[in-house]
């Protein structure tokens, strides 16, 4: 079946050591998303690509960088990692919107990241 | 800016019966989509409906239907004959495709719903 996946889906690292996390799809998208979703709220939108166009939401923090090497693929990688980072990362694709239609998300089953 | 509210931390239902989960919005928009997502304890998320703001008639899905008031900005959702599957984290969530935010989905807190045998 057309997928998101998400790898790993557990991941600990220690403070400050540099972390990446991997998305990959079958679905053929062009647009792929990274959430940070914390214990017990509502998922926030990162970034996102469309194609290899970079959108970053103006309150994501520095340390948090992203790659899309090809349309299958895209990485998140956090520079130097401290205790607030410790999350659930949803990643998520779609076609790309139109100015007056939608595309729903897909969503992978997420990467839980602790920080040791 | 868009807010996604979800005033019901949590909510239980009996099975086979019908539940409600409420959401509301704020929005200065006019053309915008809403959205309820399930997520189940194995994490992904799975969107359950989707409503275009343009549309007056309510969204449905088999067991799932949504109760739309446009004007009260209140995007409601119905669980009939609740399923032991049913029960997860749900989320409200908004998108407007105009003003270079067409991306974004923006959630609100969740109601994670339990389904008693």
């Amino acid at each position: 079946d057309a997928m998101v996946i998400q790898n790993p889906r557990y991941q600990v690292t220690q403070f400050g050591k540099p972390v990446t996390l991997s998305c990959s799809q079958t679905l053929n998208h062009n647009v792929m998303y990274w959430y940070q979703q914390k214990s017990s709220q509502a998922p926030k939108l990162l970034f996102h690509y469309y194609d290899k166009d970079f959108n970053n939401e103006a309150d994501t923090p520095d340390n948090f960088q992203s790659r899309r090497p090809n349309t299958s693929f895209c990485f998140l990688d956090i520079r130097s990692p401290g205790l607030g980072d410790a999350a659930m990362y949803l990643c998520a694709t779609s076609r790309q919107p139109g100015q007056f239609n939608n595309q729903p998300q897909h969503f992978g089953d997420g990467t839980r990241l602790s920080i040791l | 800016a868009q807010t996604v509210t979800q005033s019901q931390p949590e909510m239980s239902v009996q099975e086979a019966e019908t539940v409600t989960l409420s959401c509301t919005y704020d929005t200065s928009e006019s053309d915008y989509y809403l959205f309820w997502y399930k997520q189940p304890p194995s994490r992904q998320m799975i969107l359950v409906i989707r409503q275009e703001a343009y549309k007056q008639q309510n969204a449905t899905e088999n067991r799932f239907s949504v109760n739309f008031q446009k004007a009260a900005k209140s995007f409601s959702l119905k669980i009939s004959d609740s399923q032991l599957g049913d029960a997860a984290m749900y989320f409200c969530a908004y998108n407007a495709p105009s003003g270079g935010s067409n991306y974004k989905l923006t959630f609100g807190k969740g109601t994670l719903l339990t389904v008693n045998p």
